[in-house]
C-alpha cells in the first residue's frame, strides 16, 4: 500500500518569511495528490488537488500555491506567510476508483 | 453539491455499540458513502465505503437504507481507543473529499 512522506513534522516561521512543505508518496504510480489544512479544532479544508505532473487545482483563493514537479511529489509553497497560514498541513494520495484516501503524518505549522 | 449532516459529538462507554447517523438528503445517484476516523494531531484513516444496504468490514459495518438519504456507522464494542473524530463523506466533483466537522465520539471506561 502507499506511504506518504511529509517534512518537517513541525515548524515554526515568522510573519511574512517564505514556505515550502513537501511530500512524497512510495508504493504507487500516478495518484492522485491532495492538500489539506486542518485549523485548530476539526474539519480539513482542501486546498489543492493534482491529477497529475504539472495539474493543479486551487480550491481555496489564498497566498498558499502548490506544484507537482515530479509524479510521486507534491510541495506546497507560499512567498509571505500570514498569521491565518497556522494549522496542521495534511498531504493525501488516492489511486483506483475507491474513495478510499491515505493520508501522510503532517506538519504542525505555527506562524508567529 | 451533496452535503452531509452528522452530530457533532457523542458518548459511549466501553464495550458498547455505538451508531453515528449521517444525513444526506441530496445525495446523487452515483455517489459512493465514506467514512474516515481521525485521531489528535494524525490524518484522517479511512474506515469504510459503500454504496446501499450493508457493508461490514474488520472494523465496522455501513448501513444504508433504500432511499439513501441517510447511512449509519456502526462501532461494535468500542473500547478507549476508538475515542476519535469521524467523518461522513461524498465524493465531490471529481473525486475529491470534502471534510466536515465530523463527529467527536468520546468513550469512557
Amino acid at each position: 500500500s502507499q506511504t506518504i512522506h511529509q517534512w518537517p513534522a513541525t515548524l515554526v516561521q515568522p510573519v511574512g518569511s517564505p514556505l515550502s512543505l513537501e511530500c512524497t508518496v512510495e508504493g504507487t504510480s500516478n495518484p492522485n495528490l491532495y492538500w489539506y489544512r486542518q485549523a485548530a479544532g476539526r474539519g480539513l479544508q482542501l486546498l489543492f488537488y493534482s491529477v497529475g505532473i504539472g495539474q493543479i487545482s486551487s480550491e481555496v483563493p489564498q497566498n498558499l500555491s502548490a506544484s507537482r514537479p515530479q509524479d510521486r511529489q507534491f510541495i506546497l509553497s507560499s512567498k509571505k506567510l500570514l498569521l491565518s497560514d497556522s494549522g496542521f498541513y495534511l498531504c493525501a494520495c488516492r489511486t483506483g476508483v475507491s474513495y478510499e484516501q491515505y493520508f501522510g503524518p503532517g506538519t504542525r505549522l505555527t506562524v508567529t | 453539491l451533496a452535503k452531509t449532516t452528522q452530530p457533532i459529538s457523542m458518548d459511549s462507554y466501553e464495550g458498547q455499540e455505538v451508531n453515528i447517523t449521517c444525513s444526506h438528503n441530496n445525495i446523487a445517484t452515483n455517489d459512493y458513502i465514506t467514512w474516515y476516523q481521525q485521531f489528535p494531531s494524525q490524518g484522517p484513516r479511512f474506515i469504510i465505503q459503500g454504496y446501499k444496504t450493508k457493508v461490514t468490514n474488520e472494523v465496522a459495518s455501513l448501513f444504508i437504507p433504500a432511499d439513501r438519504k441517510s447511512s449509519t456507522l456502526s462501532l461494535p464494542r468500542v473500547s478507549l481507543s476508538d475515542t476519535a473524530v469521524y467523518y461522513c463523506l461524498l465524493p465531490n466533483q471529481g473525486g475529491k473529499l470534502i471534510f466536515g466537522q465530523g463527529t467527536e465520539l468520546s468513550v469512557k471506561p
